[in-house]
């Protein structure tokens, strides 16, 4: 079974500040995914990773596949980038996701 | 891309009662899915709907609890059936897109508190 722990669970930042979330997993994966959860509960996908790193305005993505870990960054943070933030993992040729418990981010202006 | 649209947004319902679910997507999907959020914890997946035949549930899930009908590629309803307050959750609707693979989308969930 494929475990998919997150730290920290709540981060507290001022605005501007650079912003890391941890994502490890514990077997062998095809695909991870970040995923950003707005308080009314819609979820939006930021990345997919299978190695590698990728970048999309503000925000970065690395995977390290051979520790079986992520982190998700977040460059001048602002208040909006205020949500939780998920890791989800795919195992092999599984179509089944297997979710961490998510990171509450709060961005203070 | 898939923009998904999913009703109702929020309810509050009944101990006893059941509540239906909508998902509908803009565009022709293969996979469907049903997800359940209880609160503090991860998603965890109720079902896999299947266009034309039963969905598939997973452990801990069935049918008559969690009945979905799924009749064409681009819609399906999960009704959660004689609430009790522990199925208080954010239900969301998910699919995939193998046009562009491991693609996923989610609805903007359906927040359901029993009372």
């Amino acid at each position: 079974k494929n475990e998919v722990e997150q730290s920290p669970q709540n981060l507290t930042a001022q605005e501007g500040e650079f912003i890391t979330i941890n994502c490890s997993y514990s077997v062998g994966i095809s695909a991870l995914h970040w995923l950003q959860q707005h308080p009314g509960g819609g979820i939006v996908s930021l990345f997919m990773l299978s190695s590698g790193k990728k970048k999309h305005g503000r925000l970065i993505a690395t995977i390290n596949i051979q520790e079986k870990h992520s982190s998700l960054h977040i460059t001048a943070s602002h208040p909006r980038d205020s949500a939780v933030y998920i890791c989800a993992v795919r195992s092999g040729s599984n179509y089944k996701l297997t979710f961490g418990k998510g990171t509450l981010l709060t961005v203070n202006p | 891309s898939a923009v998904i649209s999913q009703k109702p947004s929020r309810d509050i319902c009944q101990r006893g009662t059941s509540l239906t679910i909508q998902c509908q997507v803009d565009s022709q999907v293969t996979m469907m899915f049903w997800y359940r959020q209880q609160p503090g914890q991860s998603l965890t997946l109720i079902a896999t709907a299947n266009q034309g035949s039963e969905a598939t549930y997973e452990s801990g899930f069935v049918i008559d609890k969690f009945p979905i009908s799924r009749p064409n590629l681009t819609f399906s309803t999960l009704t959660v059936s004689n609430m009790s307050p522990e199925d208080s959750s954010i239900y969301l609707c998910s699919v995939e897109d193998r046009q562009v693979p491991d693609t996923i989308y989610f609805g903007e969930g359906s927040w359901l508190t029993v009372v």
